[in-house]
């Protein structure tokens, strides 16, 4: 089975830290995804990834950055939380143009 | 650009009933169709999809949907409804036309609430 794994279910930060949400899969999936899932809004995706040091911006890229050195891991910086983006943030990876396996969700809050 | 809408926030069902959960797409080339379920608290679980071949898809838990290219519609389906299928439903597509990964456009989700 496809296994997706978040570092952390939970997270509180303060407003103005500098956020890391670590994601890695264990399928050597090409492609991997970072959204943010917000009541009534669905999911959204921030950033996407092709390959090794390859990097796509989503739909809503502003306030976040994205980094992979490697295969397995695809990483998502805030570089200066904010209130606004508390929020559920889901991993997900994929082989090419197949379905995506998710990951368990990081719920971030920012005071 | 593509879309998917789900019309319907919540859909309440009797336990044994059938159940729907309505999603209609827009893609400008042909789409990539997939439905996802999330319980309480967890991530997303890939429930079917469409790629190509029969309409009547069949995927996990009992559940199958209908590719209807005229009404550019995948509406979910199941038989007969268990308490146990409550949760969190998404549609998502992607153009197959698409290059590259990019990722899947989803709808704003369904509560699908089944009453003993």
């Amino acid at each position: 089975d496809v296994k997706v794994t978040q570092s952390s279910r939970y997270l509180v930060k303060r407003t103005g830290e500098k956020v890391f949400l670590e994601c890695v899969q264990d399928m050597d999936h090409e492609n991997m995804f970072w959204y943010r899932q917000d009541p009534g809004l669905g999911l959204r995706l921030i950033y996407f990834s092709y390959d090794v040091k390859m990097k796509e911006k989503g739909d809503i890229p502003e306030g976040y950055s994205v980094s992979r050195e490697k295969k397995e891991r695809f990483s998502l910086i805030l570089e200066s939380a904010s209130t606004n983006q508390t929020s559920m943030y889901l991993c997900a990876s994929s082989p090419s143009y197949n379905e995506q396996f998710f990951g368990p969700g990081t719920r971030l809050t920012v005071l | 650009a593509q879309s998917v809408a789900q019309p319907e926030d919540q859909v309440n069902v009797a336990e044994g009933n059938p159940l729907t959960v309505k999603c209609t797409y827009s893609v400008s080339g042909n789409p990539y169709l997939f439905w996802y379920v999330q319980y309480p608290n967890r991530g997303l679980q890939f429930l079917l999809k469409y790629i190509t071949g029969d309409n009547l898809v069949k995927g996990s838990y009992g559940f199958e949907a209908e590719f209807n290219k005229s009404q550019t519609s995948f509406h979910l389906k199941k038989p007969s409804a268990l308490v146990s299928d409550s949760a969190l439903y998404f549609c998502a597509v992607r153009d197959r036309g698409g290059g590259g990964a990019d990722g899947l456009t989803f709808g704003k989700g369904t509560h699908l609430i089944i009453q003993p």
